[in-house]
């Protein structure tokens, strides 16, 4: 198993252009999930999806939306890119049991850079 | 509202000692709670979890303490090893949230040959 896989793995824009994060996940997990992480600071949840054709909003989801078409992927979009939105982005997956999160999983980035 | 902390930024060893990362947690209702180890370039990796019901639990050569009178959360590594080098990562998360994680800071362990 390939685990959780993200599509690119870096990308540079100009503020103002969009781009979609690819996250893809080969484990059947339920739940997916999109983090980004800021130079000397954990983890955010920018959306999540528990299930095939739903997602929900996480902590910080200005700027971005998410598409769920697919169980084993999870999009992330960025219509018009602002230099705010420099960071690295991480996807996660899981499978839930007993109402209770299971492990997440995590991908190995996507280092995204708005000049 | 709900927040995860770490103590200390960065935390030095010789290769050898044991290590001890701590994390505080501000909601006394949260269930679950994860470390996670994060090396250069690459994304967390699960270490280690404990449910609120427990207070205890051991892997292999990792043990976390969960101390809910104090909202406290600890990460033990015995006999650190340079392979140990990384940032830690405590999270925390609620029944029915849809496994929505809360990341604290992180700590960086350094590990001295």
């Amino acid at each position: 198993n390939a685990g959780v896989t993200q599509t690119p793995k870096f990308r540079v824009l100009k503020t103002g252009q969009s781009m979609t994060l690819l996250c893809a996940q080969d484990m059947n997990h339920e739940y997916m999930y999109w983090y980004r992480q800021d130079p000397g600071m954990g983890l955010r949840l920018i959306h999540y999806s528990v299930g095939e054709g739903t997602t929900a909003k996480g902590e910080v989801p200005d700027g971005y939306n998410v598409s769920r078409l697919k169980k084993q992927n999870f999009l992330l979009g960025l219509e018009s890119a602002a230099p705010s939105q420099t960071s690295v982005y991480f996807c996660a997956s899981s499978y839930p049991s007993g109402g209770l999160p299971d492990t997440q999983y995590f991908g190995p980035g996507t280092r995204l850079t708005v000049l | 509202g709900e927040s995860v902390g770490l103590h200390l930024p960065t935390l030095s060893v010789q290769e050898g000692d044991n290590s001890i990362i701590n994390c505080a947690y501000s909601n006394s209702a949260s269930d679950y709670f994860i470390w996670y180890k994060q090396e250069s370039g690459k994304g967390p990796q699960f270490i280690i979890d404990i449910r609120s019901n427990m207070d205890k639990r051991q892997g292999q050569r990792v043990t976390v303490l969960l101390n809910k009178t104090v909202k406290h959360l600890s990460l033990q590594i015995a006999a650190t090893q340079p392979g140990d080098s990384a940032v830690y990562f405590c999270a925390e998360t609620f029944y029915n949230q849809g496994g929505k994680l809360i990341f604290g800071q992180g700590t960086e362990l350094s590990v001295k040959p």
